[in-house]
């Protein structure tokens, strides 16, 4: 059981400069998800996939993110022009779509330092 | 206003009793309620899941209640363990997309 792996785990970074977090999601997996998680706050949703389509990024809190998901596999979050608001933990998930109610597994997220 | 409340002091329990933790919600309609449950610095991992037409939910020594009309989630953990110590986060799905609405969480301690 490989798991939902996310990297790099750990990233700081100046104030003004480009991140990209990739996540590898279980394989066969249809669906993934992004969430941003801060001290002390449960997972904030940003955006999903089915396969390689994007359904719904209203959920990003500006359009510094972008996430992508070319080929229904693997998929990265990029922040443009980082601002210290941005510091907080990426989780990356994924589930099988099979119905409703699907159990949804979340990688260890990785965290982002803006200095 | 849209919201998702747990109790956010911590839950200071001896081991061996039973821990409850709430999570009541409002506006809202959920299709689905989820427990998770995450350690310091690690991803949540799933616990239960209980849909809107079900009262309870049991998981070897986890059980969940799920009432719709006091708009309330109970998860409760049964002989209780110091390796149970975590926080305990539920999450709403209301469209049933998966896509989850989470609550703060609850701290658990359990102390010998």
């Amino acid at each position: 059981d490989t798991g939902v792996s996310q990297n790099p785990r750990h990233k700081i970074t100046k104030r003004g400069q480009n991140v990209t977090f990739r996540c590898d999601p279980i394989s066969e997996h249809n669906r993934l998800y992004w969430y941003r998680q801060t001290l002390g706050q449960g997972p904030e949703f940003l955006t999903y996939f089915q396969n390689e389509a994007q359904l719904e990024k209203s959920r990003l809190l500006s359009d510094r993110f972008s996430a992508e998901r070319p080929k229904g596999s693997f998929s990265t979050l990029e922040i443009q022009r980082t601002e210290q608001g941005d510091s907080a933990m990426y989780l990356c998930a994924s589930s099988l779509a099979s119905g409703q109610g699907n159990t949804i597994y979340f990688g260890e997220g990785s965290w982002l330092t803006v200095v | 206003s849209q919201k998702i409340e747990q109790n956010s002091e911590a839950l200071n329990i001896q081991e061996g009793k039973t821990a409850t933790l709430t999570c009541n919600y409002t506006n809202y309609s959920p299709a689905y309620l989820q427990w998770y449950r995450q350690d310091p610095g690690r991803g949540p991992v799933f616990l239960l899941l209980i849909r809107e037409n079900e009262k309870e939910k049991r998981k070897e020594r986890l059980k969940v209640t799920f009432d719709t009309t006091l708009k309330q989630s109970l998860f409760h953990i049964t002989a209780s363990q110091p390796a149970d110590s975590a926080t305990y986060l539920c999450a709403l799905d209301t469209h049933g997309t998966d896509k989850l609405i989470f609550g703060t969480g609850t701290r658990l301690q359990v102390f010998p």
